[in-house]
């Protein structure tokens, strides 16, 4: 069975603060692919960076950047010099490749980011 | 149009109304989605629809009823709902192809149960 853990329920920073969210998973299956959405206080649940298990390599966009190590079953979202905006319930996901057929998400339980002005 | 509208944003019923969620996207996505959403908890699937047809239904309760009469809409029809089915409700899409593991969320609808 997959799952994915969020081990931070809640972190609060001071802007331009550096703040990393942890997310560790569990899989069987060789292929799979793992995300992180941002869901701000309206609801929407925005996609911010999906990876598959071939690609390792670190990725940034902006203040964004993301760690993955299959070694450790990590992947770890990092935000530099945060922003009171980012303040948002961030959700680490895992998806099994399913060929042609459109399959689950497993989320983790989220981790509440607060970042005060 | 490169997102998932849902409406209403809000929804009051009481128990014994009939209301119906609507979800639409004009991106040429084959996949939707209804997910639930309690309070401080992270997303549950309840229904996945692929290319028009029902695939996955998360033994959703039947006052639960979802309906694809197209690519681009899918419903949510509700019935004799309970107060615990108070939550959010989200509805998501994917496209085809190689990014079909993606799904794109809307908004959401915002249901209370009284």
């Amino acid at each position: 069975a997959q799952k994915v853990t969020q081990a931070q329920t809640e972190i609060s920073v001071v802007e331009k603060e550096d703040v990393t969210l942890d997310c560790v998973y569990e899989t069987r299956d060789t292929t799979y692919y793992l995300f992180w959405y941002k869901q701000p206080p309206s609801g929407e649940l925005v996609f911010l960076i999906r990876r598959n298990s071939f690609d390792e390599q670190n990725e940034i966009s902006g203040r964004y950047s993301w760690n993955f190590q299959k070694s450790t079953s990590s992947f770890n979202f990092t935000i530099t010099a945060s922003q009171v905006v980012d303040s948002a319930v961030y959700f680490c996901a895992l998806s099994e490749a399913r060929g042609t057929s459109y399959g689950k998400l497993t989320f983790g339980q989220g981790t509440i980011l607060t970042v005060h002005p | 149009d490169t997102e998932v509208t849902q409406t209403p944003k809000h929804l009051v019923m009481g128990m014994t109304n009939k209301k119906s969620l609507k979800c639409e996207q004009h991106m040429g996505h084959r996949a939707m989605y209804w997910y639930k959403q309690k309070a401080k908890k992270p997303p549950e699937l309840m229904f996945v629809y692929s290319y028009e047809k029902l695939s996955i239904n998360e033994s959703v309760p039947s006052r639960f009823s979802p309906e694809c009469p197209n690519s681009s809409l899918l419903n949510l029809h509700l019935h004799a709902l309970q107060p615990e089915d108070s939550a959010l409700y989200l509805c998501a899409s994917s496209p085809p192809g190689r990014d079909q593991e993606t799904q794109y969320f809307g908004p959401g609808t915002r249901l209370l149960v009284l």
